[in-house]
């Protein structure tokens, strides 16, 4: 069984919608993270999170927008979405945040923004 | 400016040989470095990660050889398999951050 799940797989939304990518692990962890990648881009790391709590935001934009409701719980919402924004977002988790951290990766949703 | 960088860009072997992959990186402090694998349509999964107080790390096949002085790294994979294809991630991380700073990646190909 997935022990991180992502959803959903593929997205595609218009210029200046709205949308949430949900993400659930059962690995039992304690800190989760977002990290983006695009084609033009490495892997980029965006947020993460302890225990419910934002630890470290790398994104600018504030149209960016993570959302804990569970301890194994975390969304992320997307407002006014752009083209640039056209990525795969990755979801992750460890079991705790320190720097040894192994940290697992989801399957991934595939945005298209057109 | 990129904190890690990867080369070569692309890289074909054939089954048996050895592929090396190599990593450099600029900021001193980071302290841990984890290799990933990537399948298309699939998310980042560790391989084999070491930290800047090793200089080698040996998985099996995979070997990681780290050089401080030089902030620079390979991955050596040995007897490379076809299974092996996919994408290859040197990244590093600093003390105390949970932040992962990722390469642009390797794409290897193995040919039978």
């Amino acid at each position: 069984d997935p022990k991180i799940i992502q959803k959903p797989k593929y997205l595609v939304a218009v210029t200046g919608s709205e949308k949430i990518l949900i993400c659930e692990q059962y690995l039992g962890h304690n800190a989760m993270y977002w990290y983006r990648q695009s084609a033009k881009k490495p892997l980029e790391f965006m947020f993460s999170y302890s225990y419910q709590k934002l630890m470290d935001n790398q994104t600018a934009s504030s149209r960016f927008q993570p959302q804990s409701s569970k301890k194994n719980h975390l969304d992320l919402q997307i407002t006014a979405l752009k083209p640039d924004d056209s990525a795969t977002y990755f979801c992750a988790s460890s079991r705790t945040g320190g720097s040894y951290a192994e940290q697992f990766f989801g399957p991934g949703t595939r945005l298209t923004v057109l | 400016q990129q904190q890690v960088r990867q080369s070569p860009q692309s890289l074909t072997v054939w089954e048996g040989e050895t592929a090396i992959l190599n990593c450099s990186y600029e900021d001193s402090t980071f302290n841990y470095f984890p290799w990933y694998q990537q399948f298309p349509g699939e998310g980042p999964a560790l391989l084999i990660s070491i930290s800047s107080v090793s200089d080698k790390k040996e998985d099996g096949r995979f070997t990681i050889f780290f050089n401080k002085r030089e902030k620079k790294l390979s991955l050596h994979i040995t007897d490379s398999q076809p299974g092996d294809s996919a994408t290859y991630f040197c990244a590093a991380k600093e003390n105390n951050n949970n932040r992962i700073f990722f390469g642009d990646g390797t794409q290897l190909v193995v040919k039978p």
